[in-house]
């Protein structure tokens, strides 16, 4: 089944800065790449997604690559605010038209400091 | 904006319980989904349901699980008989339908904390 790596695990940026959190993936049938945000005592929050046949999205000051040969995507957030501290998950899945499982990352807390 | 319910939002039970927890899917969306998150761990999927059926579950599924769409609306996880490695947040999430040419976003549930006791 499909494996996802996630690091790092804490991120502690300046507000104002970027921060970039990676993953891997083990399952070259995956397809699409979602990224969930969840706040304390929140349940996971969609925040960008990108399927296999885009290399690179972005709204706003979120952008996510996808390196398909290399089984790796990145979530860029630039210009940090207080506001961005979460736990940031990836996770991968394979479209099918059925089942759809998400396999999630472990998570990282960025945390943006004043 | 639609989104996901569930309820109750925490539930204290004793180990060999019965418990369910509920969930409202936004209103239009074919498929359903329970995940789970132990304290401090990723979220791990537990189950897929469309038509009335399963579509997929994984390995943490087991005889103690069952989940049914009881009416129009909503959708529930049963644990027939908890176990302390039961307790988690379990999560709601549900689907437009999956496929090239659809949106292929998951919407979560706040969660339900579940603590075996």
């Amino acid at each position: 089944g499909e494996n996802v790596e996630q690091h790092p695990s804490t991120l502690s940026v300046q507000e104002g800065d970027s921060a970039v959190i990676k993953c891997t993936y083990s399952d070259s049938a995956s397809n699409y790449f979602p990224w969930y945000k969840q706040e304390l005592g929140k349940g996971p929050q969609l925040i960008i997604d990108i399927r296999s046949n885009v290399g690179e999205k972005k709204d706003q000051r979120i952008a996510v690559t996808l390196n398909k040969t290399a089984k790796h995507f990145s979530l860029h957030i630039t210009e940090t605010q207080p506001e961005d501290s979460a736990v940031y998950f990836c996770a991968a899945s394979e479209v099918t038209g059925g089942g759809n499982k998400l396999t999630f990352g472990t998570g990282t807390q960025l945390k943006v400091e004043l | 904006e639609p989104e996901v319910t569930q309820t109750p939002s925490h539930q204290v039970t004793q180990m060999g319980q019965e418990v369910i927890l509920r969930c409202v899917p936004i209103s239009n969306h074919l498929y359903f989904y329970w995940y789970r998150q132990i304290l401090g761990q990723k979220v791990e999927f537990l189950v897929s349901f469309y038509n009335n059926e399963i579509s997929e579950k994984s390995e943490i599924f087991d005889d103690q699980f069952s989940v049914e769409r009881p009416d129009g609306s909503n959708f529930t996880l049963k644990i027939r008989s908890t176990k302390l490695e039961d307790s988690a947040m379990y999560f709601c999430a549900s689907l437009l339908f999956p496929g090239p040419y659809s949106p292929d976003t998951q919407y979560f549930g706040p969660g339900t904390r579940l603590t075996v006791l």
